[in-house]
This record gives C-alpha cells, structure tokens and sequence, in this order.
C-alpha cells in the first residue's frame, strides 16, 4: 500500500459525459501527479500540482482540467469523453521538495476509466 | 519531447535464467527509476539511480545508469516466477528546480516460466 488514495477505482461512462476522478496523496506529501496508462501510449504525465498550484503540465487535453484542494487532495476532471480516453489514470504523490533532483513519486490503485 | 526506449517489450524465460532490460534515451535525465507493475495495480518503485555511473543492487536485481545519465538497464540474476509483472523505466528532469512529471518507457512484459 503506497498510502495514495483513489476513487473510484471503475468508472463506466458514455461519450460525452464528463467525470470527476480523485486523489489523496500520502500523508506530508505536497506534490501531486496525474498520468494516463493506454495501452498503445504507455504511461503519460499529464499535470503537476505543488501544494494548491500547478506546477508542470505534461500530454494534457485542453478537455481535461484538475486542480488540488488547500488540504493537498487533488481531482482531474475529463468532458466531452471520447471512446480513447478509455484508460487508466493514476495519482502519484511525492514530498516535493523544491531543489531536489530526485522526489520519489508513489503511485495509487488507479482509476479505470470505460467509455462506452 | 523526451523519449525513454526500452527493450525488449515482450520477454518469457525459465525459472533460474538471467536476463537484462534495456531503457535507452536520446536525453540526459536528472535521474533514472525503475518500477514493476501488477495487473490492476499502480507501478511500484524499486529503485532510483542519481549518478552517471552508478551501480544498485537490489537482492537478485542489478541497476545501472549510464555515464551519460541517457540509459539503465536491469539485470536479474537466477529469475523466479515471483518475478513477473511489467517493469517500467521513467527518467525526471527535475534539475534542481523541484520534482516533474516522469517520462516513461512503454516496458517490458517479463514472464518467468517454473
């Protein structure tokens, strides 16, 4: 268990539809991640959020958006879904120790997204 | 846009054989992870490696980053059933200015056979 919570851990929507994945990160972690598992792109970074503000933005849809709450947990929202944004979405989290060229990331279950 | 290559994607041995996975880049990473993932689960650390050059030992599992900090490969010793899974290569760029996101390898689907 790397202490990073998600819900839900399935979600069965149709296209079109908009839904509200989310995250709590490990306790004292600042940082939080969110990246996309396909199985033709592999593991993508979408965005970064550093206690309340983003920080990094990866492969990111303009469709998709998230932000992280001042007590740190986190929601990536997708609209408009299409049948390939079908994967799974994982919230990392980290210390996030700013100068720091390592910041070890952990991963939570996972959210396994279907559109149908 | 940075790249991480590994090889080889797919890879099925015999319990007891040694193999090595390769993750290959065209850009300098700050440093280099290594993650296993289960079926349904989230990728699970196993090591970072900081230094060009730098060699880690995990129990029957070798890490090394390359003296460019652009590659690493994994090496396994004797594998076992309990080895199996997909193993993921991802390289930071975090350069002193805080951690980003990681760019991934697609992996490499290991299958130890008893």
């Amino acid at each position: 268990d790397s202490g990073v919570t998600q819900t839900p851990k399935h979600l069965i929507t149709a296209t079109g539809q908009r839904v509200t994945l989310r995250c709590s990160p490990r306790s004292g972690d600042l940082s939080v991640y969110w990246y996309q598992q396909s199985l033709d792109q592999g593991l993508q970074f979408l965005i970064q959020y550093y206690n309340g503000e983003e920080r990094a933005k990866g492969n990111i849809l303009e469709r998709f958006s998230a932000q992280q709450f001042p007590d740190l947990h986190s929601e990536l929202n997708l609209s408009s879904l299409e049948l390939g944004d079908s994967a799974l979405y994982f919230c990392a989290s980290s210390v996030g120790l700013a100068g720091a060229s390592t910041d070890t990331q952990y991963f939570g279950p996972g959210t396994r997204l279907t559109v149908l | 846009t940075q790249l991480l290559e590994q090889s080889p994607q797919f890879l099925s041995i015999q319990e007891g054989e040694n193999l090595t996975v390769y993750c290959n880049s065209s850009s300098v990473f700050s440093s280099l992870q290594w993650y296993r993932q289960e079926p349904g689960e989230g990728p699970v650390l196993l090591v970072t490696v900081v230094t060009g050059g730098e060699v880690k030992k995990l129990k029957r599992l070798t890490f090394q980053f390359g003296d460019a900090r652009k590659d690493s490969s994994l090496h396994i010793t004797a594998a076992q059933p309990g080895d199996t899974g997909l193993y993921l290569c991802a390289g930071s760029s975090a350069w002193g200015g805080g951690a980003d996101g990681l760019t991934f390898g697609k992996g490499t689907h290991l299958i130890i056979q008893p």
